[in-house]
């Protein structure tokens, strides 16, 4: 699976939306790109995930360049819970394992 | 729906005795359980795949005769730390694989803060 790099720590002010950039140029044509988030404490929480597509649900959006190299998480308004741990992991659907790199660590700012 | 839970949510012992924690999915069946151990200020680090009704696949480094794994049911995983020392106090997670139509989502249990004295 391909290595992603993720900032190691990240602010925004509650209410504004917070953008978590994710690279990830090894990535092979058949990887898909996952969020999850750790709040503390707490095991992981699955966002989104997406192929090549812009991906949208009822916690984020997620948009993948055209090159599949880097993507950002979006999160549109962000508020206090969501501060927390997000991990960018690269997986091959066949792949079941996920593999966690160190993260970007999301302060949400009252 | 989709929810994992783990028992118990804390646990302290002595060194030398053996921990067991249980990781369960509670609304769905999962064929492939994992276990993940995290240290303080550290991300997640896996450390075995399990799979329903046959023997666990154990990452490098991780001793299989420490971390004992049993999946016996599709709902039900359990970890085993043999002979418990200090350094293996961590916070231990696992995961539930549910597959379901052509996604492979994870879906993690709350973790188990186990503390060796």
């Amino acid at each position: 699976d391909a290595k992603t790099t993720q900032p190691p720590s990240m602010d925004c002010a509650e209410g504004r939306a917070a953008n978590l950039p994710c690279n990830h140029s090894t990535i092979s044509g058949n990887e898909y790109v996952y969020w999850y988030r750790q709040i503390h404490s707490q095991g992981p929480q699955y966002i989104i995930h997406g192929l090549k597509n812009n991906e949208t649900n009822e916690m984020a959006s997620l948009i993948i360049t055209e090159d599949r190299k880097s993507s950002t998480l979006i999160l549109p308004h962000a508020t206090l819970r969501d501060t927390a741990v997000y991990y960018c992991i690269v997986r091959m659907d066949s792949s079941y394992k996920l593999i966690f790199g160190s993260g970007t660590r999301l302060l949400v700012r009252p | 729906g989709a929810v994992v839970s783990q028992h118990p949510s804390r646990v302290i012992c002595k060194s030398g005795t053996s921990v067991k924690i249980e990781c369960r999915s509670l609304d769905f069946q999962a064929t492939t359980m994992f276990w993940y151990r995290q240290f303080p200020k550290q991300s997640l680090m896996l450390m075995a795949t399990s799979n329903e009704g046959s023997k666990a696949t154990y990452e490098q480094g991780v001793e299989k005769d420490k971390f004992l794994i049993n999946h016996a049911s599709l709902t039900l995983s359990t970890l085993t730390v043999t002979s418990a020392h200090p350094e293996d106090s961590s916070f231990y997670i696992c995961s539930a694989r549910w597959a379901r139509g052509r996604s492979n989502e994870q879906f993690f249990g709350p973790g188990t803060r186990l503390t060796v004295l």
